[in-house]
C-alpha cells in the first residue's frame, strides 16, 4: 500500500467550528488530492495540489481551504464547519504522470452536529 | 469536460458467474481510465488502467476490463465471481492532460453465495 496516513480517522465536532484534517505522505509524489465521498454523489474533488504551495480548486471548494507548505504534508481545513460538511473525506497521491494511478488513504469520517 | 456514468447503482450475481459492472465515460480527447474497488471502512484500491494498445486490459484479483472507443465505454468483467468481491467498484477517467481524476458514482456488487 502506497504510504498515505490521514488523522483524525474520525472526527466528531460542533457547526462553527474550524477543522482541519491532515494528509501525510512517504511516497515523494507532487500531486495530492483532496475528495469528499458521500452516498449518491460518489468522490467529489474539494481541492488538490501539484507541488508545495501550489493549489487549485475542484468540483466543490466551498467553504473549504488547503494549504501544503511540504511535499509530504496536505492540510484541508473548515473554516466554519456546516452540518452539509459531514462526510468522509479521503486525501489522494499520485506521481507527475497522467497515466498514473492515484493512491488513496483510508478516509476520515467527519460528523458536524 | 470530463465525465464518467455508472448507469447502475447496484449488481447483483451468483457465485461463479461472470460478472460486468458498466462504465461510459466523455473526454474532449483520448481518454486515460481507471477502475477502483472500495472495501467497508477503507480507502479506494487500484484494480487497473486503460492508456493505449490493447483494448482488453488485465488487472489485479482476476478482474479485466474491456476499453471500446465507438461505445465510449470501459465495462470491468471477471469471468468467475467471487463472494470476496462483494464491495463498491468505481470507474474513472482523465484527459491527456495532468488534471485530476472524475470518478463516476459507484456500483455496488454482491456476489451471493
Amino acid at each position: 500500500d502506497a504510504g498515505i496516513t490521514q488523522s483524525p480517522r474520525h472526527k466528531v465536532t460542533e457547526t462553527g467550528t474550524p477543522v482541519t484534517l491532515r494528509c501525510h505522505q512517504t511516497e515523494n509524489h507532487r500531486y495530492m488530492y483532496w475528495y469528499r465521498q458521500d452516498p449518491g454523489h460518489g468522490l467529489r474533488l474539494i481541492h488538490y495540489s501539484y507541488g508545495v504551495k501550489d493549489t487549485d480548486k475542484g468540483e466543490v471548494s466551498d467553504g473549504y481551504s488547503v494549504s501544503r507548505s511540504k511535499t509530504e504534508d496536505f492540510l484541508l481545513t473548515l473554516e466554519s464547519a456546516t452540518s452539509s460538511q459531514t462526510s468522509v473525506y479521503f486525501c489522494a497521491i499520485s506521481e507527475s504522470h497522467p497515466n498514473q494511478p492515484q493512491h488513496f488513504g483510508d478516509g476520515t469520517r467527519l460528523s458536524i452536529l | 469536460a470530463q465525465s464518467v456514468a455508472q448507469p447502475e447503482d447496484q449488481v447483483n450475481v451468483a457465485e461463479g458467474n461472470p460478472l460486468t459492472v458498466k462504465c461510459t465515460y466523455s473526454v474532449s480527447g483520448n481518454p486515460y481510465l481507471f477502475w477502483y474497488v472500495q472495501y467497508p471502512n477503507r480507502g479506494l484500491q487500484f484494480l487497473l488502467k486503460y492508456i493505449t494498445g490493447d483494448n482488453l486490459v488485465k488487472g489485479s484479483y482476476g478482474f479485466e476490463a474491456e476499453f471500446n472507443k465507438s461505445q465510449t465505454s470501459f465495462h470491468l468483467k471477471k469471468p468467475s465471481a467471487l463472494v470476496s468481491d462483494s464491495a463498491l467498484y468505481f470507474c474513472a477517467v482523465r484527459d491527456m492532460g495532468n488534471t485530476p481524476l472524475v470518478f463516476g458514482k459507484g456500483t455496488r456488487l454482491s456476489v451471493i453465495a
